[in-house]
């Protein structure tokens, strides 16, 4: 079965620091991967997605960046950390074609920026 | 671009009753419609997902319709449990290819026992 992992659960960053949230999928190969983020009592908000390795979009212009270095791995990181940068990060993969498939999550990142 | 409402904040209602969510869009109809489940501090959990030419679908004690005429989604749990108690994400497909979607705020439920 597929699975998803993802880390740290918790984070706390000062301003200005760099980061790096990491997600591996396991049991499936080529999925589609996606980071969103959630703002506290809020629905979920596209950050990137990926189809294949090296390939990334982004859909918000904002202090973050996106990598896909293995087709398994989705990284998300920054250079400089804002205090508007943080919130309730979470990776997703999908079935492609979305045929029947919604999102599996991850267990997400709190991230506070301090 | 699409906007999803998901109806009031909260709503609470005593266990053994049908708890029912509605999902309203604004725009084109997509071609799937998800529903989801999210405790605190856990990611969303996928429950279930009903295509634009489906009317209903169902899993155990629960059942989505969809109705591209009112533009709504509606998620009903019948028998409901304390169990139940989460708060519940709507989301659109917007894109097929890309398999991204857009999300409602969610709608918190409460089951008193």
């Amino acid at each position: 079965s597929q699975t998803i992992h993802q880390w740290p659960a918790t984070l706390v960053q000062p301003v200005g620091s760099p980061l790096s949230l990491e997600c591996t999928v396991e049991g499936t190969s080529n999925p589609n991967l996606y980071w969103y983020r959630q703002a506290a009592g809020r629905g979920l908000q596209l950050l990137f997605y990926s189809v294949g390795i090296g390939q990334i979009s982004s859909e918000v212009p904002q202090n973050l960046s996106a990598s896909r270095p293995q087709d398994r791995q989705f990284i998300l990181s920054s250079k400089k950390l804002l205090l508007s940068d943080s919130g309730f990060y979470l990776c997703a993969w999908r079935g492609t074609g979305g045929l029947n498939y919604g999102y599996t999550f991850g267990s997400g990142t709190r991230l506070t920026v301090v | 671009s699409q906007k999803i409402e998901q109806n009031s904040e909260a709503l609470n209602i005593q266990e053994g009753k049908t708890a029912t969510l509605t999902c309203n869009y604004t725009n084109y109809s997509p071609a799937y419609l998800q529903w989801y489940r999210q405790d605190p501090g856990r990611g969303p959990v996928f429950l279930l997902l009903i295509r634009e030419n489906e009317k209903e679908k169902r899993k155990e004690r629960l059942k989505v319709t969809f109705d591209t005429t009112l533009k709504q989604s509606l998620f009903h749990i019948t028998a409901s449990q304390p169990a139940d108690s989460a708060t519940y994400l709507c989301a659109l497909d917007i894109d097929t290819n890309a398999g991204k979607s857009t999300f409602g705020d969610g709608t918190t439920l409460t089951v008193k026992p």
